[in-house]
């Protein structure tokens, strides 16, 4: 079965602070993407990639930058981190044929 | 506005029964349909897929896909504590060269009370 892990799980910084979270999938799928949950917002899409060296903006990129520097690798750096960032992060993968995404078990950060 | 809608927003019901989930689609662009569940401190996972239009089962789980109306359903028979989940719909377009993005609906939170 498809294995995508985060890390780290939990994540406190202080506003204006660097945050790195990082993604890595052994599927060997091409598509990559991070998401953020937050209640009455459902999932929503921050950026994503085609492949190595590949990054797309989504729907909510302010704030936020993305680095695909191989397959099997996705981070989300959050460069001056801001309380509105507060939230649950999800990365997944996907081949990009069937639509399914395979996602992790979500990192929870807090900016104070 | 939501592209994709999901209702109700919350559902409770009994061991045993049946959960009925909606979810419409305001784009008639968007015509595959998935549904994801989940679990509390999960990420989401993937529950089945349906492109056609009709009834489409999987053990106790069944959606229905009406395309004039945009109009897909998750229906859980027998349904079990473990079922208990936020459900999510998501949408995309077919044949377009950016296919692999998802649009979500908001999700619907389901108990099933013992």
């Amino acid at each position: 079965e498809a294995a995508v892990t985060q890390s780290p799980r939990n994540k406190v910084a202080v506003t204006g602070g660097k945050v790195t979270l990082s993604c890595n999938q052994t599927n060997n799928h091409n598509n990559m993407y991070w998401y953020r949950q937050d209640t009455g917002h459902g999932l929503r899409l921050i950026h994503y990639s085609y492949g190595a060296g590949s990054t797309e903006k989504g729907d909510i990129p302010d704030g936020y930058k993305a680095s695909r520097p191989s397959q099997e690798n996705f981070s989300l750096i959050l460069e001056l981190a801001t309380p509105s960032q507060t939230s649950v992060y999800f990365c997944a993968s996907g081949d990009g044929f069937s639509y399914e995404q395979y996602f992790g078990p979500g990192t929870r950060l807090t900016v104070l | 506005q939501q592209k994709v809608q999901q209702s109700p927003e919350s559902l409770s019901v009994p061991e045993g029964g049946m959960a009925s989930l909606n979810c419409t689609s305001s784009d008639r662009n968007f015509q595959y349909f998935w549904w994801y569940r989940q679990h509390s401190g999960e990420g989401p996972k993937a529950l089945m897929s349906i492109f056609s239009d009709g009834d489409k089962k999987e053990g106790r789980f069944t959606a229905h896909l009406n395309k004039a109306s945009l109009h897909v359903s998750l229906h859980i028979r027998d349904s079990q504590p473990s079922d208990s989940a936020l459900y999510f719909c998501a949408a995309s377009e077919p044949n377009v060269g950016d296919n692999s993005k998802l649009i979500w609906g908001l999700g619907t939170s389901l108990v099933v009370n013992p």
